[in-house]
């Protein structure tokens, strides 16, 4: 059994504030991760996919940096605002196969 | 570009039926996955399909099944349902691979069995 690890679970901020969250995984048999923003109401959206160690991506004022040799991924958020509220759930892969073990998610809720 | 459409939204169902849900994917993905969201579980993973065959399975009894068509749209099927089946079912559709571009998910079919 894979074991996906988000924290923290729910994360209050005031708009502006820049923000982190962890996701760790196995660092064994490491195929790739993912990072999903889930918005109440709606679709997952993918934010990034992350294959290779050292792996750094950047969407506007999101960014994720990737270690696979420790298990663990972060994901950024500079000036945080209300729309950025929602769900942010990672994903790992450890085959080749198209399917994910997610994490349980963080929840972030931006005060305007 | 149309986005994965899932029929129904809702669905109310009584111990011991059975449901279909359907996936349409967006236009060229072949791979077709199917995910549970439960508030105690999260997002668990029930089977991929590719090129109408299953790929990938996970640890769901038999009660759960699927399958693809030639049009790569896909349905899952639960037999006897139970109360823990109640649940949001999530499509997603991808390329061969989710290695580059991750998935597109559809807005979920949110089953109730009463």
């Amino acid at each position: 059994i894979l074991n996906v690890e988000q924290s923290p679970q729910s994360l209050h901020v005031q708009e502006g504030d820049s923000t982190n969250f962890t996701c760790s995984f196995p660092s064994s048999n490491f195929y790739a991760l993912h990072w999903y923003r889930w918005e109440t109401a709606k679709s997952p959206e993918a934010l990034f996919v992350m294959t290779l160690n050292g792996d750094e991506k950047k969407k506007g004022r999101i960014s994720a940096t990737l270690n696979t040799k420790e298990g663990y991924s972060y994901l950024y958020i500079k000036g945080s605002q209300p729309e950025d509220s929602a769900t942010y759930l990672c994903a790992f892969s450890n085959n080749a196969g198209n399917m994910l073990t997610f994490g349980g998610g963080t929840r972030l809720m931006v005060k305007p | 570009k149309a986005g994965v459409t899932q029929t129904p939204r809702y669905l109310i169902k009584t111990r011991g039926q059975q449901v279909t849900l359907s996936c349409s994917p967006i236009s060229g993905h072949r791979s077709v996955s199917w995910y549970q969201q439960t508030p105690g579980q999260g997002l668990q993973f029930l089977f991929e399909y590719f090129s109408e065959t299953q790929r990938n399975k996970g640890n769901f009894p038999g009660r759960f099944s699927g399958r693809q068509f030639s049009n790569s749209r896909s349905e899952m099927n639960v037999s006897t349902l139970e109360l823990g089946d109640s649940a949001l079912y999530l499509c997603a559709s991808s390329l061969s691979t989710i290695r580059t571009h991750g998935y597109t998910f559809g807005s979920g079919t949110r089953l109730t069995v009463v």
